[in-house]
């Protein structure tokens, strides 16, 4: 079984607070991992796509790293503002036939001002 | 990237009733896909739809309930047939050119059916 995993599960941070939260995933078979963010009423939104161990990507003050030897990859927000406030969604793509994405529950930020 | 539009947009239904949600691209696109994320669960994927061909329904899924149209490289529909309580969702389309581009997702369809 292809299983997604994200911690936590909900946060609530101040603004101006750093944050993480965690996807796990099993490490055989990787293809690459998506990272989407959910505002409500609002489509998904692409963040990054990361292929290879040891990737490190970043738009503005968001970033995430990849770790496929022992399966987990970290988002962080830096400064986090009311507007990071959303569900932050990891996706896996796996080799072998399954050419899918397998989506993890979610982690679901509420940034307070 | 691609932007994608769904109708309607949320939806009260009556058990037994059926409910048709059309998604719409700006761009041609080879593949287009079908979510479902039920109360508290993962977004799941429902079917691939590629134009010109069947639908590929995942396990757990079958065309009668779920028929999907795909008639041009813009457009798709899923139709929610018989629909019980357990089929309120939230139901996503997205779009990308191969399986293992990003996909692009639609606002979704928030569907409850009493």
């Amino acid at each position: 079984i292809l299983n997604v995993e994200q911690s936590p599960q909900s946060l609530h941070v101040q603004e101006g607070d750093s944050t993480n939260f965690t996807c796990s995933f099993p490490s055989s078979n990787f293809y690459a991992l998506h990272w989407y963010r959910w505002e409500t009423a609002k489509s998904p939104e692409a963040l990054f796509v990361m292929t290879l161990n040891g990737d490190e990507k970043k738009k503005g003050r968001i970033s995430a790293t990849l770790n496929t030897k022992e399966g987990y990859s970290y988002l962080y927000i830096k400064g986090s503002q009311p507007e990071d406030s959303a569900t932050y969604l990891c996706a896996l793509m796996f080799s072998g036939g399954y050419n899918k994405l397998i989506f993890g529950a979610g982690t679901r930020l509420a940034v307070h001002p | 990237s691609a932007v994608i539009s769904q109708k309607p947009s949320r939806d009260i239904c009556q058990r037994g009733t059926s409910l048709t949600i059309q998604c719409q691209v700006d761009s041609q696109v080879t593949m287009m896909f079908w979510y479902r994320q039920q109360p508290g669960q993962s977004l799941t994927l429902i079917a691939t739809a590629n134009q010109g061909s069947e639908a590929t329904y995942e396990s757990g899924f079958v065309i009668d309930k779920f028929p999907i149209s795909r008639p041009n490289l813009t457009f798709s529909t899923l139709t929610v047939s018989n629909m019980s309580p357990e089929d309120s969702s939230i139901y996503l389309c997205s779009a990308a050119d191969t399986p293992t581009d990003t996909q692009y997702f639609g606002p979704g369809t928030r569907l409850t059916v009493l």
